[in-house]
C-alpha cells in the first residue's frame, strides 16, 4: 500500500543554517508528491509538489526533487529563517486515486535567531 | 476569498459524550475531505465527499463516526459516543472538482478534540 516516512523531529537550527528533512515513500505506480507546512495556529498549506520522476518542486527558497530510484522527496533550504519555524508534512497521492492524501508524521522545525 | 473554516477550534468532552465538528469549505469546492492526526502521528484520511455524496469513506475508524454534508455545502463529523482514542486533531480540506494528478487540497486549521 501507500505510505510516507519522514524523519522525526524536532529539528532545531540556527538562522541561516542549511535544512534537510528526509522523506521516503512506498507506492505503486507513479504517485504525486507534496510538502505541506503548518505554521502555528494555522491550517496546512501547500509548500511545493512534484508529479513525475525527476521533477523539482520549489517555493519560498525550499526545494525537493522527486527521486523514483530512491523513492525519496527530501526537503531542502539553503538558509532558514526564524519565520520558517513550523511543522512540515511530506505526503503523496496515488497513481489512480488523486483524492486521498497519505501523510508522514510531520517534522517540527525550530529556527533560533 | 475565505479559506476552509472549522468549528470549534478546540473541544474537551468526557468519554461517552457526543461531539459534532463542523467544516465550511471554500465556496464552490465540490470536494470535501476529513483527516485526523492522533498523538502527533501521521495525518490519516477519513473520508471524501463529492458535493453531498460520500465518495470514499474507507478511512472512517468505526460506526461511532458519522459524517454528513448537507446540500453539498458545509459538513459535520459526529462522534457518538466518544472514546479516549478519538482524541486528536481533525482536519477538513476542500478542493475544486479536478481529476488530474497533483492538485492541491486546501486545509482548515483543524479542531483539537480531547476526550477525558
Amino acid at each position: 500500500g501507500n505510505s510516507v516516512t519522514q524523519m522525526e523531529g524536532p529539528v532545531t537550527l540556527s538562522e541561516e543554517a542549511f535544512l534537510t528533512i528526509n522523506c521516503t515513500y512506498t507506492a505503486t505506480g507513479y504517485p504525486s508528491l507534496f510538502w505541506y507546512v503548518q505554521y502555528p495556529g494555522e491550517g496546512l498549506q501547500l509548500l511545493l509538489k512534484a508529479t513525475k520522476a525527476d521533477d523539482k518542486g520549489s517555493n519560498k527558497g525550499f526545494e525537493a526533487t522527486y527521486r523514483k530510484e530512491t523513492t525519496s522527496f527530501h526537503l531542502e533550504k539553503g538558509s532558514v529563517q526564524v519565520s520558517d519555524s513550523a511543522v512540515y508534512f511530506c505526503a503523496l497521492t496515488g497513481s489512480y486515486n488523486f483524492n486521498k492524501f497519505y501523510f508522514g508524521s510531520g517534522t517540527k522545525l525550530n529556527v533560533k535567531p | 476569498e475565505a479559506g476552509v473554516t472549522q468549528f470549534p477550534s478546540h473541544s474537551v468532552i468526557e468519554k461517552g459524550q457526543t461531539v459534532t465538528l463542523r467544516c465550511d469549505p471554500i465556496s464552490g469546492h465540490d470536494n470535501l475531505y476529513w483527516y485526523r492526526r492522533v498523538m502527533g502521528k501521521e495525518i490519516k484520511f477519513l473520508l471524501h465527499f463529492v458535493k453531498e455524496s460520500k465518495q470514499d469513506e474507507s478511512g472512517m475508524p468505526n460506526n461511532r463516526f458519522l459524517a454528513e454534508r448537507t446540500g453539498g455545502t458545509y459538513s459535520t463529523l459526529k462522534v457518538q459516543p466518544a472514546e479516549l482514542e478519538d482524541s486528536g486533531v481533525y482536519f477538513c480540506a476542500s478542493s475544486p472538482y479536478d481529476r488530474a494528478p497533483g492538485y492541491e487540497q486546501y486545509f482548515g486549521p483543524g479542531t483539537r478534540l480531547t476526550v477525558t
